[in-house]
């Protein structure tokens, strides 16, 4: 168990509809970053929080958005989702043990949609 | 553009027969050269870091080592339960602050069967 906690684990939607996947983080740790795993296109950083400022960007689609709160916990919101979004969503933080670079990921959300 | 490239991509082992899986890295400079291990539908679990050339790190039946342009893990004598997708991952040193976006590659999927 990382210590990163991931809620839904399972979403299944329809095209057009937004979703909120949510992200809790390892006690301590101020970096979130959130990935889109697909079977043709592997593992794919999207975008990293860091003590609620955006810190980095990937190929994040401008129909998703992500936020993370004072609490530390982080939020991914895609909208106007599409057949291709559907693929496995995880998180991951660093911050508190071992290097600060090292990234825990959670179990993931797996989003379907329809 | 970092690029990362793993080989093979499916390796198949009969059980006790060591062998290792490549991953060569094309970055600007490297501030580390991450592993993990991947189960289906599970998030990637965190093994090593490598910082630099020369550097290497062991776990139970997993060594990892880093050169230059590329590192490897060693896996020794393994068993059915290390099969699994291991994925490498670099962090370039121009990721400034704390910038940590990670470029993995697309993995080696690794069956050992008994």
């Amino acid at each position: 168990d990382s210590g990163v906690t991931q809620t839904p684990k399972h979403l299944i939607t329809a095209t057009g509809q937004r979703v909120t996947l949510r992200c809790s983080p390892r006690s301590g740790d101020l970096s979130v970053y959130w990935y889109q795993q697909s079977l043709d296109q592997g593992l794919q950083f999207l975008i990293q929080y860091y003590n609620g400022e955006e810190r980095a960007k990937g190929n994040i689609l401008e129909r998703f958005s992500a936020q993370q709160f004072p609490d530390l916990h982080s939020e991914l919101n895609l909208s106007s989702l599409e057949l291709g979004d559907s693929a496995l969503y995880f998180c991951a933080s660093s911050g508190t043990s071992g290097s600060s670079y090292e990234q825990y990921f959670g179990p993931g959300t797996r989003l379907t949609v329809t | 553009e970092d690029q990362v490239t793993q080989s093979p991509e499916a390796l198949r082992l009969q059980e006790g027969e060591s062998s290792s899986l490549n991953c060569s890295y094309t970055v600007s400079g490297l501030r580390g050269l991450f592993w993990y291990r991947q189960d289906p539908g599970k998030g990637p679990e965190f093994l090593f870091t490598l910082y630099s050339a020369g550097e290497e790190k062991e776990k139970e039946r997993l060594k990892a080592t880093l050169t230059k342009k590329e590192s490897f893990l060693h896996i020794t004598a393994p068993k059915p339960e290390d099969s699994a997708t291991y994925l490498c991952a670099v962090l370039p040193f121009y990721s400034g602050g704390s910038n940590y976006k990670l470029t993995f590659g697309k993995g080696t999927l690794l069956t050992v069967n008994p």
